[in-house]
């Protein structure tokens, strides 16, 4: 079956620009996970969705960063005013409760 | 901020050899997991193991949890050069995981 799919798979664009990175997570999943993870470092949770609750967003850094799941499949994380220091790989992962965490291959972003 | 911290950072070894990593994590947790990635891209969920368990198996790995002393190891066993990724532990303490920063292992032929 379909696994976890993100995109882009890569995305190179200025400083100051608006990104929006997209994940499809695996059909009947409730919840669903973003992280980023810098070279060479572990994952940072950034937002967590599940059901029809309110999102967890404690981990976003800013307030530039945002996340919507709409009709509880599809979310999308966007990031405005991109800065050098938001260079990573940002992973969205979905489950069913909270076990056994799906991955998707990640979407690298380059902050030129 | 991360939970689980592994241990050692890097690791490298010969095909056929064992590989063993450690996890360590701060506070209470419901389960503990690993996972591995494989070029920087997506991870891979490999076992859990529940806070009432100890050990745990799955093929070739060989997990083990000391909830007194808050850790956690993963034995890879007769290690192959397919093993050569990063691994992750992550617990869960909540309804989130949290990730420590890896370890990498290198398996040479």
């Amino acid at each position: 079956g379909a696994g976890v799919s993100q995109s882009p798979s890569n995305k190179v664009t200025e400083k100051g620009k608006d990104v929006e990175l997209r994940c499809d997570p695996i059909s009947g999943h409730t919840a669903l996970y973003w992280y980023r993870q810098s070279l060479g470092q572990g994952l940072e949770f950034l937002i967590y969705f599940q059901g029809n609750s309110a999102p967890d967003k404690s981990g976003l850094p800013s307030d530039r960063f945002s996340a919507e799941r709409t009709g509880g499949s599809v979310s999308t994380l966007t990031i405005q005013r991109t800065q050098q220091e938001d260079s990573a790989v940002y992973l969205c992962a979905s489950s069913l409760l909270t076990y056994e965490q799906y991955f998707g291959p990640g979407t690298r972003l380059t902050v030129t | 901020s991360q939970q689980g911290e592994e241990d050692p950072q890097a690791l490298s070894i010969q095909e056929g050899e064992n590989a063993t990593m450690n996890c360590s994590y701060k506070t209470s947790i419901n389960n503990l997991q690993w996972y591995r990635q494989n070029s920087g891209r997506g991870l891979v969920h490999l076992i859990l193991i529940r806070s009432n368990e100890r050990e745990k198996h799955s093929g070739r790995l060989r997990v083990t949890l000391d909830t007194s002393k808050k850790s956690s190891s993963l034995l890879i066993t007769a290690s192959r050069a397919a093993d050569t990724a990063s691994y992750f532990c992550a617990t869960d303490s909540d309804y989130k995981l949290s990730f420590g920063a890896g370890t990498t292992v290198t398996v040479r032929a």
